[in-house]
């Protein structure tokens, strides 16, 4: 069966440091991959998907990026941290054809002090 | 332009009432897909349900069920004899146009459940 692991869990971290969060699927090939942003109180907010690796698609102009070098491995990251990063972010992956469901990971819990 | 409203908030209701949460979207496809997603306190979204614009069969799982009436582009969920269990938001998603491979979500509706 299908798993997704995200890390860590939470996280903690000083303004202007640098960003990086983990998301891995385990069994399945050439998922598609999401990530998702969720501000305290408040819907979804797709920030980056992928297609297939190295294909990044970026949904809202931030100073977050994402990268995709594995198959099922999708990576958020960022140089600088601002206050307004802070939120609970979440992973998911779908099959690859359309109109699947999207399957979450537990989500990760950034504070910025 | 495609859309999804979750017009409800907020619900309280007590244990053992039926609680429904509404879902109205916006679409110009003809084919799309509408999920349903379950947010417990801990965080992860969990998938409940998925239907396609072309099956407007309600559907029963157990204490849940849904009714989708194109005529009035909604997708309604309904809990039948609610349970503290079922505190949670619950989200709506609609399938974006081909191609993207990305949902609309709707804002979400938290449902509490009291003892």
């Amino acid at each position: 069966s299908q798993t997704i692991h995200q890390w860590p869990a939470t996280l903690v971290q000083p303004v202007g440091s640098p960003l990086s969060l983990e998301c891995t699927v385990e069994g399945t090939s050439n998922p598609n991959l999401y990530w998702y942003r969720q501000a305290a109180g408040r819907g979804l907010q797709l920030l980056f998907y992928s297609v297939g690796i190295g294909q990044i698609s970026s949904e809202v102009p931030q100073n977050l990026s994402a990268s995709r070098p594995q198959d099922r491995q999708f990576i958020l990251s960022s140089k600088k941290l601002l206050l307004s990063d802070s939120g609970f972010y979440l992973c998911a992956w779908s099959v690859l054809s359309e109109n699947q469901p999207q399957h979450f990971g537990d989500g990760t819990r950034l504070s910025i002090l | 332009a495609q859309k999804v409203t979750q017009a409800q908030t907020e619900i309280s209701v007590v244990e053992k009432e039926d609680v429904t949460l509404d879902c109205v979207y916006e679409t110009r496809d003809t084919t799309y897909y509408l999920f349903w997603y379950k947010q417990p306190p801990s965080g992860e979204l969990v998938f409940l349900i998925r239907r396609n614009s072309f099956d407007e069969q309600n559907e029963i799982s157990g204490r849940y069920s849904w009714n989708f009436q194109k005529s009035t582009s909604s997708f309604n969920f309904t809990i039948t004899a609610s349970q503290v269990v079922d505190s949670a938001v619950y989200f709506c998603a609609l399938s974006a146009p081909s191609g993207t491979y990305k949902y609309i979500f709707g804002t979400g509706t938290r449902l509490k459940v009291l003892a």
